[in-house]
């Protein structure tokens, strides 16, 4: 069974860096095929992409949060970690990680609960 | 760079069927989608995969009253027997080569 959970704290301030983690279950991120993406969601709106990581570490990232998202795993712990700079009210969402299906690197096939993130001074 | 657009709401009555459609932009509609659903208060679900050559995938424990189709660059998710437990956020979400990108959603009411 693959069951993600993402932790991190539910409160920051602007200009503050944020550090969330995924720790997963059920699957391998040292399986060839495997990744895992992070998504995000502001209140009342759509999802938003932000980054993937996958087996081989090789990563991707939302090309207008680029400069700002750095991503990596431990594969050790079954985890995967997101680090967001300069954080500002508007990246107020939850921010879920999600398992894309095995062989594909971008489509989403199991999602975390999401925590939510609130960024206010 | 492919854009997906869903139409904001949609309402069906209880037992009825309500019909989603998910555009994909000009040049795009080869592309597959994939289809998750936000019941209100909870993270996504994955629904099913619609492939480019038509195939389908669904999630685990999806009921069949979920279905997928497709017509050109539109994609289709049809919902017979509403269910109360169906009312909740739907989103398309396509792929390419470093990039997933999600539609606006349509927020699915049942009367």
């Amino acid at each position: 069974q693959v069951t993600l959970r993402e932790s991190g704290p539910a409160l920051v301030k602007p200009t503050q860096t944020l550090t969330l983690t995924c720790t997963f279950s059920g699957f391998s991120l040292s399986t060839s095929g495997m990744c895992v993406s992070w998504i995000r969601q502001p209140p009342g709106k759509a999802l938003e992409w932000l980054a993937r990581i996958d087996w081989d570490d090789g990563k991707d990232y939302n090309t207008s949060l680029k400069t700002r998202l750095t991503i990596s795993k431990d594969t050790s712990k079954n985890q995967v970690v997101l680090t967001m700079t300069s954080m500002d009210p508007v990246d107020t969402a939850t921010y879920y990680c999600a398992r894309m299906v095995f062989g594909d690197c971008y489509s989403v096939r199991y999602w975390g609960q999401g925590t939510l993130v609130t960024v206010s001074s | 760079q492919v854009v997906l657009t869903q139409s904001p709401s949609a309402s069906a009555s209880l037992g009825a069927s309500v019909k989603l459609t998910c555009t994909l932009s000009s040049g795009h509609s080869n592309y597959a989608i994939a289809w998750h659903q936000q019941q209100p208060e909870k993270g996504p679900r994955f629904l099913m995969r619609f492939n480019g050559d038509g195939s389908l995938s669904k999630g685990d424990g999806i009921p069949d009253r979920f279905s997928g189709s497709s017509s050109g660059a539109e994609r289709y998710l049809t919902i017979s027997s509403l269910q109360s437990e169906d009312e909740a956020d739907y989103y398309c979400q396509t792929w390419g080569t470093g990039i997933v990108l999600f539609g606006g959603g349509t927020k699915v009411t049942v009367l």
